[in-house]
């Protein structure tokens, strides 16, 4: 079975960086999208950009464009989020989640367990 | 970006109850459309994609309609279990998005 687990949770300062993890297992890893997804407390699911780990090509929200860095390890199966420039707006749950098996139109079929990041001075 | 606005914000319903939550795209995403149930602590789980395709062991009181900029999701017949926020979201175009959520309380 399918699937993602991501690194715990952080606590970070103002201005700094954090780097989530999300280990994959169970299935092809370069054959789905991997895409990341955050959520503020109370509020919906924000889409943050995707990574195809074939080819580690990238699509970011320009709402991130600039402070976030998708990258993949094909070896570990594993895909990375950093944010950079933190700031109190992005404390949050961030998920990393797959592509389901859509012929046309694409979803999201499989998430991770969520990383809590708190940015507090 | 796409913009996509449901309504109602939330709703109150008895077991039993018919239920319909729309969501409505800021331009047309043809069939582009999925949607998802949330609880509390737990990561969005999927229930119809491309509009109207229910997914496999999703129950059949869930089922989903519209194409261009109207979509609705409805709920047959509520149950307890259906106590969640709802959730559409397109594929149409990126950057993703998702409504605001339509939260679902049951009396």
């Amino acid at each position: 079975q399918v699937h993602l687990v991501q690194s715990g949770a952080e606590v970070k300062r103002p201005g700094a960086s954090v780097r989530v993890s999300c280990k994959t297992s169970g299935y092809t890893f370069t054959a789905y999208y991997i895409h990341w997804v955050r959520q503020a407390p109370g509020q919906g699911p924000e889409w943050m950009g995707r990574i195809n780990p074939n080819s580690g090509a990238t699509t970011y929200s320009p709402s991130f464009q600039g402070r976030v860095t998708l990258t993949r390890d094909t070896s570990n199966r594993t895909a990375y989020m950093e944010v950079g420039n933190l700031r109190s707006a992005d404390t949050a749950v961030y998920f990393c989640a797959r592509e389901g098996d859509a012929m046309v139109v694409p979803w999201i079929a499989y998430w991770g367990q969520g990383t809590l990041i708190t940015v507090s001075s | 970006d796409i913009q996509m606005t449901q309504s109602p914000s939330s709703l109150s319903a008895s077991v039993g109850d018919r239920v319909t939550i729309t969501c409505r795209a800021s331009q047309t995403i043809r069939s582009y459309l999925n949607w998802y149930q949330q609880r509390p602590g737990e990561a969005p789980n999927l229930l119809i994609s491309a509009a109207s395709t229910l997914q496999s062991g999703v129950p059949s009181r869930f089922s989903g309609g519209g194409f261009g900029t109207d979509f609705t999701l409805t709920i047959s017949s509520l149950e307890a279990e259906d106590c969640a926020t709802y959730y559409c979201q397109q594929s149409y175009g990126t950057p993703w998005t998702f409504g605001q959520g339509t939260r679902v309380e049951v009396k």
